[in-house]
């Protein structure tokens, strides 16, 4: 079964300042797609981002962006320039392709300071 | 374009009392998902339907849990003869017809207690 892990359970970043979350995950599979989920205190999922296994360049959303590192199954996130609006639990979750099911981490929360 | 609606979005139960949760997909979806999120956790996979049929039902526990997704209507899952363990917010999202855009769009959530 796909495990996925998220060591950091807080974080805490200063404003305008860069922070990277980790996530590594277990799969058999060679074709997958990977999400970060930012979920803001009104408990609303919102997709951040998401990276195709068979890509193998990183996935960008304007200041998100992932380290995808396929062989070590990891995919971290990075948020440059934070905003006090990133504070938030953040998700990372696994999906096959054929496979309708999302597996979700346990979670990261993400603290910005003024 | 309407997003996922789910209602209602705070549920009490006593112990033994019977929950409904509901949730519309997007105008267009045809799948629906179910989540359960417990206090300090990440969300849980429940279960998935298509119109009529339930797909994969691999995450639901065994008893007192059902859900089902009509022809007409939303979707509804059922929790019989609750227990303080059912407590947690639970999830609905939906995705088009067509998998292969593979974003599932998630609803607000609602949030079950059970006293």
């Amino acid at each position: 079964a796909q495990t996925v892990t998220q060591s950091q359970p807080e974080m805490s970043v200063q404003e305008a300042e860069t922070v990277t979350l980790s996530c590594t995950y277990d799969t058999s599979e060679s074709d997958y797609y990977l999400f970060w989920y930012k979920q803001p205190p009104s408990r609303q999922m919102i997709l951040v981002i998401r990276q195709e296994a068979y890509k193998q360049q990183n996935a960008t959303e304007n200041r998100f962006s992932v380290n995808f590192q396929k062989a070590a199954k990891s995919f971290s996130l990075k948020i440059s320039d934070s905003q006090l609006g990133d504070a938030a639990m953040y998700f990372c979750a696994y999906r096959t392709p054929y496979g309708n099911k999302l597996v979700f981490g346990a979670g990261t929360i993400l603290r910005v300071k003024s | 374009n309407a997003g996922v609606m789910q209602n209602p979005r705070h549920l009490v139960r006593r112990r033994g009392q019977e929950a409904r949760l509901r949730c519309s997909p997007m105008k267009g979806h045809s799948h629906v998902y179910w989540y359960r999120q417990l206090p300090e956790e990440g969300l849980k996979f429940m279960v998935y339907l298509q119109k009529e049929n339930i797909i994969d039902e691999s995450g639901m526990p065994k008893e007192r849990f059902s859900a089902e997704f009509p022809k007409e209507g939303p979707s509804i899952l059922r929790i019989q003869q609750v227990v303080r363990g059912d407590s947690a917010a639970y999830f609905c999202a939906s995705s088009p017809q067509d998998s292969s855009l593979d974003e599932q769009f998630f609803g607000p959530g609602t949030r079950l207690t059970v006293l």
